[in-house]
């Protein structure tokens, strides 16, 4: 079982249109959860962090579930420019100062015109 | 600052060659991770380093894989010999754990093609 799942899409939704992404993860001992956004053939970049009492940055709102060990990224009212794969991603911290990002395979969303 | 800063961009090489792929993390960031991405696998881990330290090398595929970081400002990851199947990006990036901000910053990944 791979430790962060994805819905892998693609998700193709209207302008406008509301969409939500949802991630699993298996490590109970994963401290903390990031959104990354990934362009077409660019590299991956952070969206925004994932608080356990939910968060919001404009059209984007991230929730974590620790008792399911579920994340969630909503955005509302999609733009074309939102077209782009969303990488769910977890946090370890093995000891001392180290940490391990372990990312999700992605989900593709495209918003059509 | 530049960002991480990966070399080369573009790397087509023969079977049974020797690769290796360059990176320089952000300055002052004391984490670096090595990925390879695929239209089947996603993002996978290879390997990350702390402090010029590796940590974690469980993600390497096989003895045919290897990284360093002499310092903290250089890493390279090395694949010798190369297989059609290590055809992929390959993604450096780095990190400063600060609390619980552990952001990640890549580099512009390295697409590798082995024929």
């Amino acid at each position: 079982r791979k430790e962060v799942e994805q819905d892998p899409g693609p998700f193709n939704v209207p302008e406008g249109a509301t969409v939500a992404f949802n991630c699993t993860y298996s490590n109970s001992a994963s401290q903390s959860f990031f959104w990354y956004r990934q362009d077409c053939r660019k590299e991956p970049k952070l969206l925004m962090s994932v608080y356990s009492s939910g968060n919001e940055d404009g059209r984007f709102t991230a929730q974590l579930n620790r008792a399911s060990q579920y994340i969630s990224l909503l955005i509302r009212d999609s733009k074309l420019s939102d077209s782009a794969t969303y990488l769910c991603v977890v946090s370890l911290f093995p000891g001392g100062a180290t940490n391990k990002l372990i990312f999700g395979t992605g989900t593709l969303l495209a918003v059509q015109p | 600052d530049a960002g991480v800063i990966q070399s080369p961009r573009h790397e087509v090489t023969e079977m049974g060659q020797e690769v290796t792929l360059r990176c320089k993390p952000i300055s002052g960031h004391n984490s670096l991770f090595w990925y390879r991405q695929t239209m089947m696998r996603g993002l996978e881990l290879l390997i990350y380093f702390n402090n010029n330290v590796p940590i974690d090398d469980s993600g390497m595929p096989e003895d045919r894989f290897s990284a360093k970081m002499p310092n903290a400002s250089f890493s390279t990851l090395k694949i010798q010999p190369s297989e059609p199947r290590d055809s992929a990006v390959y993604f450096c990036a780095s990190s400063l754990r600060q609390g619980m901000n552990t952001e990640a910053f890549f580099g512009q990944g390295t697409r590798l093609t082995v024929v």
